[in-house]
Order: C-alpha cells, then sequence, then structure tokens
C-alpha cells in the first residue's frame, strides 16, 4: 500500500524559515518524480515545486511565484522528499501537500499546514 | 501559463447525470486529470490522461476531451459524490489547476 506522510508544519513568524518532510513507502521511490502541492484554506490547488528521479538527474522546477525561496530536495535512500521555504509571507499559509507523480499526481498524502503569522 | 477555467458550483439530485466542465487557455492535448477532493480531506485521482480511469474508481465517472475542451461525467451521482472537483493539466510547463467546482446535491 501507497503512503505518503508529510511532517514540518506549524506556526512561523513572517520571514521565517520551513522545512518540510515526505515519508513515503510502498512503492519503488526511485521510479517516480515527486512534488509539492499547496492549497490555501478555502482555495483551489497550486503545484509548488518538483524534483524528477534520477534517470532525469534529479532535475527540479518551481512554480513561478515561489522561486527563489524555495527548495525540493529527496533521498532515494530514505524515501524521502523535502521541501525547505524561506523569506515566508502570510500569503505562504496553506496545507502542503507531497504528491507523487510521473505525468499526473496519483497518490497524496495528507497534507500539513503551514501557518505565516506574527 | 495554462489557465483552466471550471464553473464555479453545480446543484443536481441523486441519480441525475452531471459533467463538469473544464476549458484551458491552450492546448494541453491529452494531458488533462480530474482530481475530487472531499473536505478536509487530500484529492483523490479520479481520471487522468483526459479520458482513463484510475484504477478502484467506480465507473460511473467518466472523462472526455482533447485540446482546450474537457468534460468530467458522473452518471449517475449518489451522495458521496459531494465535493469538490479540479482539472489539472501536465502537458505545458507549469503544471496548473482550474480553480474546481463544487457540486453539491439536492
Amino acid at each position: 500500500e501507497v503512503q505518503i506522510l508529510e511532517t514540518g508544519g506549524g506556526l512561523v513568524k513572517p520571514g521565517g524559515s520551513l522545512r518540510l518532510s515526505c515519508a513515503t513507502s510502498g512503492f519503488n521511490f526511485n521510479d517516480y518524480f515527486m512534488n509539492w502541492v499547496r492549497q490555501a484554506p478555502g482555495k483551489g490547488l497550486e503545484w509548488v515545486a518538483q524534483i524528477r528521479n534520477k534517470n532525469y538527474n534529479y532535475a527540479t522546477y518551481y512554480a513561478e511565484s515561489l522561486e527563489g525561496r524555495v527548495t525540493i530536495s529527496r533521498d532515494d535512500s530514505k524515501s524521502s522528499v523535502y521541501l525547505q521555504v524561506s523569506s515566508l509571507r502570510a500569503e505562504d499559509t496553506a496545507i502542503y501537500y507531497c504528491t507523487r507523480s510521473n505525468w499526473v499526481f496519483d497518490y497524496w498524502g495528507q497534507g500539513v499546514m503551514v501557518t505565516v503569522s506574527s | 501559463d495554462t489557465v483552466l477555467t471550471q464553473s464555479p458550483a453545480l446543484a443536481v439530485s441523486p441519480g441525475e447525470r452531471v459533467t463538469i466542465s473544464c476549458r484551458a487557455s491552450e492546448s494541453v492535448s491529452t494531458g488533462m486529470h480530474w482530481y475530487q477532493q472531499k473536505p478536509g480531506q487530500q484529492p483523490k485521482l479520479l481520471i487522468y490522461g483526459a479520458s482513463n480511469l484510475e484504477s478502484g474508481v467506480p465507473a460511473r465517472f467518466s472523462g472526455s476531451g482533447s485540446g482546450t475542451d474537457f468534460t468530467l461525467t458522473i452518471d449517475p451521482v449518489e451522495a458521496d459524490d459531494t465535493a469538490t472537483y479540479f482539472c489539472q493539466q501536465s502537458w505545458n510547463d507549469p503544471y496548473t489547476f482550474g480553480a474546481g467546482t463544487k457540486l453539491e446535491l439536492k
């Protein structure tokens, strides 16, 4: 059974940083791209970042709205993916979902809440 | 970026047929996918590649379209289908989502 679990969310002050973690199991992690998608309260879904697998040289891609403030990384030995977000703003308040993909987001974690507030 | 436009809300009675539309601002070929999200839950993949039913999803759900116009059909609708439905394209970079269509049952 595919399992995806995000951790690391919480309350952060504006200008602060956060590192989200996503642990996975139940599938061959090395075969897949991994993504972060976020959803502001009561709003729609926004793709944030993608990291491809070794076959694609671990290429990374970012949403333009966050580029320069986010870094996605992965550890294939731990079947885990990470998202580092810096210079946090109120508008970054959202549920952050970790998702598996090749070209479609077929499995999603439960999400982790990030609240940016003073 | 490719903008995906969905109607905001629909209300139907159980047993009826409902179609949810998604229009792309430019061609996405068949790189269109549909997700269902119930309150407090993560999105769930229903349809991929415009018309392919994800494993385990009831055959009441179907998808069609190519290019810029796509449709998700639920026939017949059941009470458990109350949810928000999002379309998403993966043909053009960056991946984008529609704003979602909230389906309510009368």
